[in-house]
């Protein structure tokens, strides 16, 4: 199958700090979202990209679409403990299946 | 109510036994599909369908079998449990219209295979 790996695998950040992800992919996509899993929960769509080099915001998230088509980032700004949780990117060509990234896993220190 | 619904939330079962996880939505979506969750190896897709008529074996369909009973309804099965098999499996949904909208996902269901 399709492999997505993350970076970085963990991440943990004083409140305030901005943080930055990004997922790679071994093949193009033309769609790439990103999503937030809390504890105990099942992930949730934060942010869709469908063109590369697009830039999407959504509140303090800011996600982009790499130009290469095989890579997206995710940034989040003056992180709050509520960002607490495991983000993953998928990726997609044809919209009936998704491939998901490894995950990358954020603890917010108050 | 939750727009995707699975039960249980958790289960703990014996090796070779048989087990069923459920699912339903009321989102009217007519595509679902069931992941397995492992740490470090994220979200993986077990089965998928695109209809009631429809099943498609996913990245990692062995030793599970499905059964959509009916547009809002998606079942998962483990024949003969096996201890690797312990995992937290999702339930989610998409739109037909590309599916580019990304999937709803159930809250999940923790499985112990002991």
């Amino acid at each position: 199958g399709q492999q997505l790996n993350q970076s970085p695998q963990s991440m943990f950040i004083q409140e305030g700090e901005d943080v930055s992800m990004n997922c790679t992919s071994s093949s193009i996509f033309n769609t790439w979202l990103w999503y937030k899993q809390d504890p105990g929960e099942g992930p949730v769509l934060l942010i869709a990209l469908y063109k590369a080099g697009e830039l999407t915001s959504n509140g303090r998230l800011t996600a982009q679409f790499g130009i290469t088509r095989k890579d997206s980032f995710l940034n989040i700004s003056a992180s709050i403990p509520s960002d607490v949780g495991i983000y993953f990117c998928a990726g997609t060509n044809t919209g009936n299946q998704f491939y998901f990234g490894t995950g990358t896993s954020l603890t917010v220190i108050p | 109510d939750a727009d995707v619904t699975q039960t249980p939330r958790n289960r703990i079962t014996k090796t070779g036994k048989r087990i069923m996880l459920e699912c339903s939505q009321t989102k009217g979506h007519d595509r679902m599909y069931w992941y397995r969750q492992d740490p470090g190896l994220g979200l993986r897709l077990i089965y998928y369908s695109f209809d009631v008529k429809d099943i498609n074996k996913g990245e990692i369909s062995d030793g599970y079998s499905v059964s959509r009973q009916a547009q809002a309804k998606f079942s998962l099965s483990l024949e003969s449990a096996i201890p690797n098999q312990t995992a937290l499996y999702f339930c989610a949904t998409s739109d037909r219209t590309g599916g580019d909208l990304g999937y709803t996902f159930g809250s999940g269901t923790r499985l112990t295979v002991v």
